[in-house]
Formats: C-alpha cells, sequence, structure tokens
C-alpha cells in the first residue's frame, strides 16, 4: 500500500522555538494533506487541511499564525509550530489523500511534540 | 455539521470471541463514506474496514465485518475469532461532501487471554 513518511517521530524544544514537522507521500501525488492533533487517550482533532499550491484551510479554533502549514509540492508538506509553549505539546497527524477519493487516505505514522 | 458518536469508550473480549463495537452518526448527505480506523499502541492509524454509503452490502473484510444500517444511521464493527493482535484502539469515522474525516471519541478494546 501507499506510504506517507512523516518527520520526526519526535522533539523535545524550549519554550519559545519553532519545530517543522514534515509529511511526505513516498509513491504518490497527495492532491490534499490533512493535519490532526491528538491529546493522550482522545480522538483526532482535524487542524487544517492542505492543497497542493495554496493556502490551507484551518479549522475554527487553529491559529493559523501558530501553526504554519506549507504544501508547496504534490508529496511535501510542512506543519511547523511557531513559538511553541508546553500547552502545543501533543501528538499530531498528517494523512495524504490521492485524488479526490476518500477511500485512498493514507497516515503518516505521528510526531510527538514535547515543549519544556 | 456531520458528527460521530462511539458510546462505549471501553470493550473487552476474550480470545477467539465475538465483539461488536458500536458506531452512530448524523448527517444530511446522502452520498458518505464510513470507516473503521485502528490505533494501537504504536499510534499508527491502519484502515480496518470502509464502507460506501450508496452500497446496501455491509463490507467485509476477513474477520471484520460491518452492519451499516443507513437509515438508523449506525455503522457497528464486528470482529470474529478476536487475537490479541486485535487490541487497540478502535475509531470510527465519516468523510462526506467535505472530503475530510470527522472521527468518533474512539473505543479501547482490550483482548483477554
Amino acid at each position: 500500500g501507499a506510504v506517507v513518511s512523516q518527520h520526526p517521530s519526535w522533539v523535545i524544544c524550549k519554550s519559545g522555538t519553532s519545530v517543522k514537522i514534515e509529511c511526505r507521500s513516498l509513491d504518490f501525488q497527495a492532491t490534499t494533506m490533512f493535519w490532526y492533533r491528538q491529546f493522550p487517550k482522545q480522538s483526532l482533532m482535524l487542524m487544517a487541511t492542505s492543497n497542493e499550491g495554496s493556502k490551507a484551510t484551518y479549522e475554527q479554533g487553529v491559529e493559523k499564525d501558530k501553526f504554519l502549514i506549507n504544501h508547496a509540492s504534490l508529496t511535501l508538506s510542512t506543519l511547523t509550530v511557531t513559538s511553541a509553549h508546553p500547552e502545543d505539546s501533543s501528538f499530531y497527524i498528517c494523512s495524504a489523500r490521492a485524488g479526490q477519493v476518500n477511500e485512498k487516505l493514507f497516515f503518516g505514522s505521528g510526531t510527538q511534540l514535547s515543549v519544556l | 455539521a456531520q458528527t460521530v458518536t462511539q458510546s462505549q469508550p471501553e470493550m473487552s473480549v476474550q480470545e477467539a470471541e465475538t465483539v461488536t463495537l458500536s458506531c452512530t452518526y448524523d448527517t444530511s448527505e446522502s452520498d458518505y463514506y464510513l470507516f473503521w480506523y485502528k490505533q494501537p499502541p504504536s499510534r499508527q492509524m491502519i484502515l480496518v474496514i470502509r464502507q460506501e454509503a450508496y452500497k446496501q452490502q455491509n463490507a467485509t473484510e476477513n474477520r471484520f465485518s460491518v452492519n451499516f444500517q443507513k437509515a438508523a444511521k449506525s455503522f457497528s464493527l464486528k470482529i470474529s475469532d478476536s487475537q490479541l493482535g486485535d487490541a487497540a484502539m478502535y475509531f470510527c469515522a465519516y468523510a462526506g461532501s467535505a472530503r475530510q474525516l470527522t472521527f468518533g471519541s474512539g473505543t479501547q478494546l482490550t483482548v483477554l487471554p
């Protein structure tokens, strides 16, 4: 099956620094990528939807200036957590969709962010 | 807005037995997809099974099958011959015209040896 690579798997950073998370579709072109946030023992909450070459669409309550999303190519989307604070500590997951069909949706392995 | 409800936070099943996980959803759309995802301790999201709303036949994948009741907006997952490796968090998810997944709150499944 299709592979979505997400890096890093985990990152620890100091409060006030920025962290970039990459999501790559390795063997298909992803027209749309999604970014989720998951707190322990909770569900996945959609943060934003990114389409290649256009601005990301953020869900209500998600600060677009804090969570910068770039989808510059059909195989790469990045999420940058700017000026990270301890409350940004969470598990972040990306998913990539091939084409317009939801059945072809693949998930990255996630990134655990810990902000000290 | 669409909502997905999983009313069972935790379930347990004896190895080799059958268990059913419940899911209901609310939508005004007629064309959509429903999914069950498994999230083991590794936290990798794994697709278990999917159902197209326009198909009346219930989807099956080996030991996994669904009971899709469109009128009742119900989409339960049946796991037969449960195995220790089935232990995980299971999420029901909906995807409609917005083409993005809405997840339920999850059911933590424990398989007892």
